[in-house]
């Protein structure tokens, strides 16, 4: 069964700093997909970024980041030069490659607020 | 503009109620997927279908029913509403074995 982990129910940063949120997961899968999700005050879900459990590199976009551990299983979120338009929840998510197994499975979610 | 319309975009409903909550996407995606999210819980799977004509259950699925008649709808009905499914659902879909979801905006449901 997979199960995603946020620890972090909430965080601060400054505005312009770096920050990171954390992700583990389980899966004994050997191939499975990492995402992240952007939810605002708004509601909507707003989709990140997203590592494939091959993939060499860590994912970037833009101004996130993707620190990717596949020992650890870990799949932290690094937002670099934080805005206060990234005061959101974020969500870290899983999809494992299983035949028929598509649904992405979420893990609790991180407050994230941007200090002026 | 291609996406995923949900409605009604919120509704108070009386317990012991039947509701049915539309999905539509005009994507073509084969999968779609009902989602709930409660505060501290985040989202939660209800039921999805991975293509017309199949449908499988999610993590919370008691309470809740859902069809596939075609590629484009999926809707999720409450037989007899209870205040414990006071939720937000999510509507989503993706590309078999693709990993571009998409979601809609959500239904803010309210049991009283």
């Amino acid at each position: 069964a997979q199960k995603i982990t946020q620890t972090q129910p909430g965080m601060f940063v400054q505005e312009k700093e770096a920050v990171t949120l954390d992700c583990t997961y389980d899966t004994s899968d050997p191939s499975y997909g990492l995402f992240w999700y952007k939810q605002p005050s708004s509601g909507e879900m707003i989709f990140l970024i997203y590592q494939g459990s091959y993939d060499q590199q860590n994912a970037t976009e833009g101004r996130y980041s993707l620190n990717f551990q596949k020992a650890r299983k870990s799949a932290n979120l690094v937002i670099s030069a934080s805005q206060l338009g990234d005061s959101a929840m974020y969500f870290c998510a899983m999809k494992d490659s299983g035949a028929g197994s598509y649904q992405l499975t979420f893990g609790k979610g991180t407050k994230l607020s941007v200090i002026p | 503009i291609a996406g995923i319309t949900q409605a009604p975009t919120s509704q108070i409903l009386a317990a012991g109620r039947r509701m049915t909550l539309r999905c539509t996407q005009d994507m073509r995606h084969n999968a779609m997927y009902w989602y709930r999210q409660d505060l501290g819980l985040g989202l939660r799977l209800i039921h999805y279908s991975n293509t017309a004509g199949t449908t499988g259950k999610g993590e919370v699925p008691d309470g809740y029913s859902v069809s596939r008649a075609n590629t484009d709808d999926f809707p999720l009905t409450l037989a007899s509403a209870v205040p414990s499914q006071t939720s937000v659902y999510f509507c989503a879909s993706s590309p078999e074995g693709h990993y571009g979801y998409t979601f809609g905006s959500g239904t803010r449901l309210t049991v009283v």
